[in-house]
């Protein structure tokens, strides 16, 4: 089992919808999550940070972490077009003050939003 | 632009041939990342600096992987005898502060015939 299982998708809905992205995570080392976008042949874009259990909202996005059940979400309100791109959930262990910084990534989740 | 750079952005080179990319991290960004991607993977740690020191080597980063930051500033990762499995995008990434805030640059994406 990998550390952090994501859907690869593809994830296809309607321009306007509320898409729903989740990554489930097997080690509890994690404390720090986070969301990224990647569109294709470029490098990953950061969205969304979060560390405690609960939801963080910027504008359109929405990330919800239950770290009791592994689980985090990337909610998408208002979906557009130019949302299409690959969504990758991103975890890491408190920073230890110079051991492994590295961030452990799912294997992202290609949405498509339909015009 | 002030993002992270990484140059070339394609190399294809044929197997058992030296390779070398650069990345230049946002200025005054003191912690610079090495990741690997495939497709249709997310990215794989490689390696960490902080400031010129490299703090942490991933097991996927074999001897025949070696990288530096000479002056605490730009990077270069080099790949010696390439073969086919290491055809992927190679992604840098730089941080201040949170070192959980980890910005991207483009990539280089390798191709080893």
């Amino acid at each position: 089992q990998k550390e952090v299982e994501q859907d690869p998708g593809p994830l296809s809905v309607p321009e306007g919808a509320i898409v729903s992205l989740n990554c489930t995570y097997s080690n509890s080392a994690f404390q720090y999550f986070m969301w990224y976008r990647q569109y294709s042949r470029k490098g990953p874009e950061l969205l969304m940070y979060t560390y405690s259990s609960g939801n963080k909202e910027d504008g359109r996005f929405t990330a919800q972490v239950d770290k009791s059940s592994k689980y985090i979400s990337l909610f998408i309100r208002d979906s557009q077009p130019s949302d299409s791109a690959t969504y990758l959930c991103a975890m890491s262990p408190p920073y230890s003050g110079g051991g492994a910084d590295g961030l452990t990534f799912g294997k992202g989740t290609h949405l498509i939003i339909q015009p | 632009d002030t993002g992270v750079s990484q140059n070339p952005r394609h190399k294809i080179t044929k197997r058992g041939q030296n390779v070398t990319f650069r990345c230049d991290p946002i200025s005054e960004h003191n912690r610079l990342y090495w990741y690997r991607q495939t497709l249709g993977q997310g990215p794989e740690f490689l390696t960490y600096f902080q400031n010129e020191a490299q703090l942490e080597k991933s097991r996927l980063l074999s001897d025949r992987f070696s990288a530096e930051r000479p002056k605490g500033s730009f990077s270069t990762l080099e790949i010696q005898r390439t073969e086919q499995g290491d055809s992927a995008m190679y992604l840098c990434a730089s941080s201040f502060g949170n070192p959980n805030e980890q910005f991207f640059g483009p990539g280089t994406r390798l191709t080893v015939l």
